[in-house]
This record gives C-alpha cells, structure tokens and sequence, in this order.
C-alpha cells in the first residue's frame, strides 16, 4: 500500500466547510483511497472512498487530483461532533497489509 | 448480523502474565489484521493474516503471536507481558471486493493495562 502524508492537526469554526488534505504521491493505478475517521477511542469509522472520480455521500465529500497524487475530504458543514482524528489511506481492495498513518486532528471549534 | 466481536473489552496484567485478544468475524472475510493504539497515536499494525493458516507480521509484531486456524477467529497472543504494551488493542476485518464501498471493518477495542 502506498503510503499518504497528512497534516498532524488542523481546526475548523462549527457550521464551515473542513478540508482535510492528503498526499498519496506513490499512489499505484489500481489503489483507491479510502478515508477514515477515528472519535475519542472508538474504532475507526468508514467515511468515504474513491478510485479518481470525485465521490459524495451523506457524510462527505471526496476530491482526488488528476494526476492522483493527492485527495481532499471535505466535510461541508463541520459539527462539534466532527471533532476526531481523520486517516487517509490508499489501498488495492485485493491487498492485505494494511497500515495507517498518523492522521489528522481536526477539531470543531465553537 | 455482529460484525467483528472483540473481547476482552478489558483487563489489567501484571507484568510476565499472559494472555490472548480473542478476535470473532461472521463476514466471511479473508484479511484479519491486528493494530495497537498508544495514547495520542496512529495505529500501528501489530500482524495480519490473508487466510486461514497464513500469518505475516508487521510494523511492531515484537512481543506478540497470532495464529489463524479458521476464518472466523485470529487470536492474539502475549506471551511475556510488559508495561509497553499497555494500549488500546483493535482487530479489522477486510474484503477484496472491488469497488464495494467501505471494505474495512473494525472491532471496538480491547484495552490492556500492564502493571
């Protein structure tokens, strides 16, 4: 699996959009990039996905460069509750090690 | 429908004990992994398995066993316990289903406290 870069922290005013920036740059033609989302000391949560097309969903959206060698996770309206740890990964949906980075700590300021 | 079932949920060690994460999927899924949470950290990931009978370590599998005898269950083993292994334990469970949407399940954790 390739491995992503992202930003050890980042803050956000509740009620605004939440850009998450990662950079996969030796991202393969066959791995998605999967995001992530860890609350306190929960498991993980699955938010969203995608190969190189643009994706939304009820919980966010996903934009992938080009070129692939970088997605942003866009929560549009930030809630307290989105406060969490945000991990990137990329990932051929047929490989088996799996590795996470260290994530991103965003947190929704009031 | 239980997903993946880890237990214990707790337990405290004392130092040189033993003991074994059990780790239960009803997905049928062949990749079974292993990770470690210390306070304010990322997940490291301890071993995986890509099927039954196959084990292969990874980024921090010192201090630790597995085994895989079934789809269902991968078990971890710690054999000497040391305060360093005091974290939060979770198991994931993944498909290789192609464009399936999310492919990678956790379990709730498991938090160890060596003392």
């Amino acid at each position: 699996d390739a491995k992503t870069t992202q930003p050890p922290s980042m803050d956000c005013a509740e009620g605004r959009a939440a850009n998450l920036p990662c950079n996969h740059s030796t991202i393969s033609g066959n791995e998605y990039v999967y995001w992530y989302r860890q609350i306190h000391s929960q498991g993980p949560q699955y938010i969203i996905h995608g190969l190189k097309n643009n994706e939304t969903n009820e919980m966010a959206s996903l934009i992938i460069t080009e070129d692939r060698k970088s997605s942003t996770l866009i929560l549009p309206h930030a809630t307290l509750r989105d406060t969490a740890v945000y991990y990137c990964i990329v990932r051929v949906t047929s490989g088996s090690r799996l590795t996470f980075g260290e994530g991103t700590q965003l947190t929704v300021n009031p | 429908n239980a997903g993946v079932t880890q237990t214990p949920k707790f337990r405290i060690l004392k130092i040189g004990q033993s003991m074994t994460l059990q780790c239960t999927q009803d997905m049928n899924h062949n990749y079974m992994y292993w990770y470690r949470q210390d306070p304010g950290m990322g997940l490291k990931l301890i071993y995986y398995s890509v099927g039954a009978g196959i084990t292969d370590k990874g980024e921090v599998p010192n201090g630790y066993n597995v085994s895989r005898s079934t789809t269902e269950d991968f078990p971890l083993r710690l054999e000497l316990a040391a305060p360093s292994q005091t974290s939060v334990y979770f198991c994931a469970t993944a498909t290789n289903l192609r464009g399936s949407g999310n492919t990678i399940y956790f379990g709730e954790g498991s938090w160890l406290t060596v003392v």
